[in-house]
């Protein structure tokens, strides 16, 4: 099946620094992808969706200019931490969708783990 | 606004046990609704699905029905194995709101030998 490949596994970073997760569609083109945030022992909560060629669309709630998702590519989409706190650690997720299937065939990473110092 | 309720993990069962893992929802209109499993160190992977009442979804000997009656869309196998040990995460899809998934938190299952 589909593989969405996610990068890296683990970041551990200082606050104030930035973080950028890679997500990547190894063997189909994603015209859009998804963005995902998990924190314990909470639901995978959408942060924005993102199409290809064009500026993603988030989530009521979550700050766009802190996390910036680039498109620019049907493989490939980065998600950036700018100006990273602890309170932004959290388990990150991202998936991809093949143009022209349904809502549910989204295909997944493995998810980053952000923790912030 | 809509929302997916299930039960709390970790759940711990001896192998060839039955499992029954609790799902309901909260939803206007008529969702779509997944069961979604996450393996070790694997992303998400969409298990089984049901789209309309009376539904039943199956796959690798899980099943669940889609219970208008009680919104509720209980996941269920008869005999679990040592490789079903993962996370399930339940979830709906609103037929007229494309694309977002709303998740429950996700139940661990820990299957011993």
């Amino acid at each position: 099946g589909a593989v969405v490949s996610q990068h890296p596994s683990w970041v551990i970073c200082k606050s104030g620094t930035s973080v950028k997760i890679e997500c990547r569609s190894l063997d189909f083109q994603a015209t859009t992808m998804f963005w995902y945030r998990q924190f314990p022992k909470q639901s995978l909560m959408l942060m924005a969706t993102s199409n290809e060629g064009s500026k993603a669309t988030y989530e009521q709630g979550v700050e766009k200019d802190k996390f910036l998702i680039n498109h620019a590519s049907l493989t490939l989409s980065t998600l950036t931490v700018t100006s990273a706190h602890p309170e932004d650690s959290s388990f990150y997720i991202c998936s991809a969708r093949e143009p022209g299937t349904t809502s549910d065939i989204q295909y997944f990473g493995a998810g980053t783990r952000l923790s912030v110092l | 606004g809509d929302s997916v309720t299930q039960m709390e993990g970790p759940v711990t069962l001896s192998e060839e046990a039955f499992l029954t893992i609790n799902c309901t929802y909260t939803a206007t209109g008529y969702p779509s609704l997944f069961w979604y499993v996450q393996y070790p160190g694997e992303g998400l992977q969409l298990l089984l699905k049901a789209t309309k009442a009376d539904d039943k979804g199956s796959n690798k000997g899980f099943e669940a029905t889609y219970r208008k009656e009680t919104t509720s869309f209980h996941l269920e196998k008869g005999s679990v194995q040592v490789s079903d040990s993962a996370v399930y995460f339940c979830a709906l899809v609103q037929g007229n709101r494309d694309d977002k998934i709303i998740f429950g938190k996700g139940t661990r299952l820990h299957i011993l030998p």
